[in-house]
């Protein structure tokens, strides 16, 4: 399975403002998967993306709230945009090789004040 | 989007005694993975179950699928104190490599 380095690990932010989360993988991989974990909560998918086209965003997620850039096939960033106290979550990378190596970053604690 | 639902959200038992959480799902499925979660920590992944197996051991673990009911079933027995965490189920869309989609989750105590 893929090594996937996620930053940062935490950060406390005010509202209003953008924070943007870095994924980094150690293998080529076709579709990363962005996850938010509200407190207490199950992981949602936020989205899908692709290297090379735009992300495909869940029901309910918007691409003017959760920008995703895909530039290469070993990275990728969420941002959330214009932060509430909301969006205090827990947010995954993830990523699958094969069939079934499915890998999680270690997740980035936000909280927003 | 949530595949499913676990049962029971929440489960409080003994030490040594047996865990039994259920899990549904809506849609055809590839695989069906159970994860645990401990309190302010990242995903463990458990065990996978592939859509034509039935049944799946790993130590302490015992997982089944029924895909005429779209249900899975995680037991773990003989349950330590360490074991007290968050399990969660997740599906694929039925293709491959696709985002594993989670349930809700069961919250197991154990106490000692």
């Amino acid at each position: 399975s893929a090594v996937i380095s996620q930053k940062p690990s935490r950060d406390i932010c005010q509202r209003g403002t953008s924070l943007t989360i870095q994924c980094q993988v150690d293998s080529q991989v076709t579709m990363m998967f962005w996850y938010r974990q509200q407190p207490g909560q199950s992981l949602t998918l936020i989205a899908t993306a692709n290297q090379g086209s735009e992300a495909t965003y869940e029901s309910g997620f918007v691409i003017d709230k959760f920008p995703i850039s895909r530039p290469n096939l070993t990275f990728s960033t969420l941002t959330v945009s214009n932060m509430s106290p909301e969006d205090s979550s827990i947010y995954l990378c993830s990523v699958v090789l094969g069939t079934y190596g499915y890998t999680f970053g270690s997740g980035t604690r936000l909280t927003v004040v | 989007s949530q595949q499913g639902e676990e049962d029971p959200q929440a489960l409080s038992i003994q030490e040594g005694e047996n865990a039994t959480m259920n899990c549904s799902y809506k849609t055809s499925i590839n695989n069906l993975q159970w994860y645990r979660q401990n309190s302010g920590r990242g995903l463990v992944h458990l065990i996978l179950i592939r859509s034509n197996e039935r049944e799946k051991h790993s130590g302490r673990l015992r997982v089944t699928l029924d895909t005429s009911k779209k249900s899975s079933s995680l037991l773990i027995t003989a349950s330590r104190a360490a074991d007290t965490a968050s399990y969660f189920c997740a599906t694929d869309h039925n293709q491959a490599g696709t985002a594993l989609i989670f349930g809700k989750g069961t919250t197991l105590s154990v106490s000692s």
